[in-house]
């Protein structure tokens, strides 16, 4: 099955910088999506991005699928951006479901 | 006005026992699914269904039983809990199959605790 690899496992940041998380997969995708897991523990959509570049407020997304990799890009980072990101992708295949990468674990200190 | 709910959001409970967790979807999605996310916080499918018909069963042991009364529910049974089913278990449902490029949306989540 496909396998989904996220960079950087862990990142810590001061209030106000600018991230990039990278999420790589092995085959074509159909759906991929990007996760924010906060402290509380919840899943939270952030995009639907099987290809091409999105924007929603501070944060964008571009996933290149020829190349197999898609980027999360977070600007002006703020406390409330901590927590989980996942990065999770689905083959265009019956029967097949979103396979989740280990995340990457952002800490935003003030 | 919540999308994809769960009840209860947090389970403790005694080794042995049978407990069932619920899920409801309020966007006339055809497709759900059930994903376990262990103590390292990997998130893993466990089931899926498709207006009310089994798609995906993963390796998953068959103390787990899900039950899709209709395509809005979509409920996880589990017989004799050990305490390896402790983990959080998410809900979630999407307007196309499973494989089809459709968002999927997420519950809140079950904190499952097996003492």
């Amino acid at each position: 099955g496909i396998q989904v690899e996220q960079s950087p496992p862990d990142l810590i940041l001061q209030e106000g910088a600018n991230s990039t998380l990278r999420c790589n997969f092995s085959d074509s995708v159909n759906n991929l999506q990007w996760f924010h897991q906060n402290p509380w523990g919840q899943l939270i959509n952030l995009f639907y991005i099987p290809s091409g570049t999105k924007q929603n407020g501070r944060l964008s997304a571009t996933t290149v699928a020829t190349e197999r990799y898609s980027l999360l890009y977070i600007s002006s980072s703020q406390t409330t951006d901590s927590g989980v990101y996942f990065c999770a992708a689905c083959v265009n295949q019956a029967g097949t479901a979103l396979i989740f990468g280990k995340g990457t674990t952002l800490s935003v200190s003030s | 006005d919540t999308a994809v709910s769960q009840t209860p959001k947090y389970l403790v409970t005694q080794m042995g026992n049978d407990k069932s967790i619920k899920c409801e979807q309020n966007l006339g999605h055809d497709t759900m699914y059930w994903y376990k996310q262990d103590s390292k916080k990997f998130l893993k499918i466990m089931f899926s269904y498709n207006n009310k018909e089994l798609i995906i069963n993963e390796t998953v042991p068959n103390r787990f039983s899900p039950k899709s009364p209709d395509k809005a529910h979509l409920n996880l049974h589990i017989n004799s809990l050990e305490l390896g089913d402790s983990a959080v278990y998410f809900c979630a449902s999407s307007q196309g199959g499973a494989g089809t490029a459709e968002t999927q949306y997420f519950g809140p989540g079950t904190r499952l605790l097996v003492l």
